[in-house]
């Protein structure tokens, strides 16, 4: 059964720390991606990775880091620097970073407590 | 009905009829186009693609309409029921590069 998936669904922080979420695809897809999605908004883009061991800052990188030391894993850490963390969170992956279409996972809701 | 993207992000429409959901991309490079929808807490799906060297593309119900003249985009969705109340957004991207996502419409279908 192919797709990508994220986890945990919900996910609470207290203030000061780190949370990293996770992001799995068994598509074989080389690249993969880190959107964030506020109420009533569109997609930003956080990070981008295009093959193993490489990856770009988005439009919102700061305050969030990521890794990508295998193909099918693409972390994301929201760290205690972003201000307001409290968003949905949405991972993507897509054969690779062109004109190519993205699949998403379900995405986790990460709100600060 | 007809939205028109960022301006009007909310659109009803009548169960049955159609609905045209607009959007305007910002670069005229872009050769590769993406709507997708969203149910409410889900990630996005695709519905259809269309590249810049096509003007139209059907799918079954949707069509996708591509004006690179003006940088106009539109969905077009035919006999709507109520499982295509979401938010849709339109995607763009060119050459090697990341997609980028337009703010969306939600799309309300009334009984």
């Amino acid at each position: 059964d192919g797709g990508i998936t994220q986890s945990p669904k919900y996910l609470f922080r207290k203030e000061g720390q780190n949370v990293t979420l996770s992001c799995e695809q068994n598509l074989n897809h080389d690249a993969m991606y880190w959107y964030r999605q506020d109420p009533g908004q569109g997609l930003r883009l956080i990070y981008y990775s295009q093959i193993v061991n490489d990856f770009q800052k988005g439009d919102i990188a700061e305050g969030y880091s990521v890794s990508r030391e295998k193909k099918e894993s693409f972390p994301l850490t929201v760290t205690s620097a972003q201000k307001n963390p409290t968003a949905f969170y949405l991972c993507a992956s897509s054969i690779w970073g062109g004109a190519t279409e993205a699949f998403f996972g379900q995405g986790t809701r990460l709100t600060v407590v | 009905g007809e939205s028109v993207g960022l301006h009007l992000p909310t659109l009803s429409v009548q169960e049955g009829d159609n609905s045209i959901i607009n959007c305007a991309y910002s670069n005229s490079a872009s050769d590769y186009f993406i709507w997708y929808k969203q149910e409410s807490g889900k990630g996005p799906q695709f519905i259809i693609d269309i590249r810049s060297n096509m003007d139209k593309r059907q799918g079954q119900r949707v069509t996708v309409l591509l004006n690179k003249t003006v940088k106009h985009l539109s969905l077009q969705i035919a006999a709507t029921q109520p499982g295509d109340s979401a938010v849709y957004f339109c995607a763009e991207t060119f050459g090697n590069e990341k997609l980028t996502f337009g703010t969306g419409t939600r799309l309300t279908i009334i009984p």
